[in-house]
């Protein structure tokens, strides 16, 4: 079945760079995009950018200075890369899967503080 | 950038009760290929969101009948019927015809 996991540091210092990964099972990454999405504490959802089916990558552009978004698609594993974090970079980082749309499969969120 | 605009912020139902949310957008979601790509998620409490509708008003694989979703343009609505427990959570609305994706900003439903 159709899996997505994230895994990163739970605590992240200021100023410093958050690396996650998102390894997927039941797909192809070569055949669906994969999308990260973030979530402040209490607050609503925000689209961070995508790894495309063929490689290619788009950013939310108020991100796009501080992320990368590669993969690995012998590890069935897409990355992100944000520098300079700051305290309102905390919340929950969520991978999903698009395909004809947005979002049809979630991983369970990885919970990021940035604190020192 | 889309803005997506849902209302209302909270609402409150009674067990086996009807009730709509809309999401409005800044701007026709039409893409260039003809589709419309809004969809609708749940975010229940402590969980991820998950998909519930798609397309406009294709649900996804496993959502019962009781979500049904409608609108065209810039104007969409969730309808869930005969609401249940397992309902109460998050709901958002989600734009993907247009990067940067954009959500709205939640309605919360809590059961009476």
């Amino acid at each position: 079945q159709v899996q997505l996991k994230e895994s990163g540091p739970g605590l992240v210092q200021p100023s410093q760079t958050l690396s996650l990964t998102c390894t997927v099972s039941g797909f192809s990454l070569t055949s669906y995009n994969v999308h990260w999405v973030r979530q402040p504490p209490g607050k609503g959802l925000e689209w961070m950018g995508r790894m495309r089916y063929n490689g290619d990558t788009s950013y939310n552009s108020a991100l796009k200075s501080r992320l990368s978004i590669s993969r690995d698609t012998s590890k069935n594993q897409v990355f992100l890369k944000m520098n300079s974090l700051q305290t309102d970079d905390t919340g929950t980082y969520y991978c999903t899967r698009g395909s004809t749309t947005v979002g049809d499969y979630w991983g369970q969120g990885v919970m990021v503080t940035v604190s020192s | 950038d889309v803005v997506m605009t849902q209302t209302p912020v909270s609402l409150s139902v009674s067990l086996g009760g009807q009730v709509s949310i809309s999401c409005r957008s800044s701007q026709s979601l039409v893409h260039n290929n003809g589709n419309t790509y809004l969809s609708w998620y749940l975010q229940k409490p402590g969980q991820s969101p998950q998909l519930l509708i798609y397309k406009v008003s294709n649900r996804f694989s496993g959502i019962s009948d009781r979500f049904s979703g409608s609108g065209s343009g810039t104007d969409f609505t969730l309808k869930i019927s005969r609401v249940e427990p397992d309902d109460l959570g998050v709901y958002y609305c989600g734009q993907g015809t247009q990067y940067p994706l954009t959500f709205g900003s939640g309605t919360k439903l809590e059961i009476k």
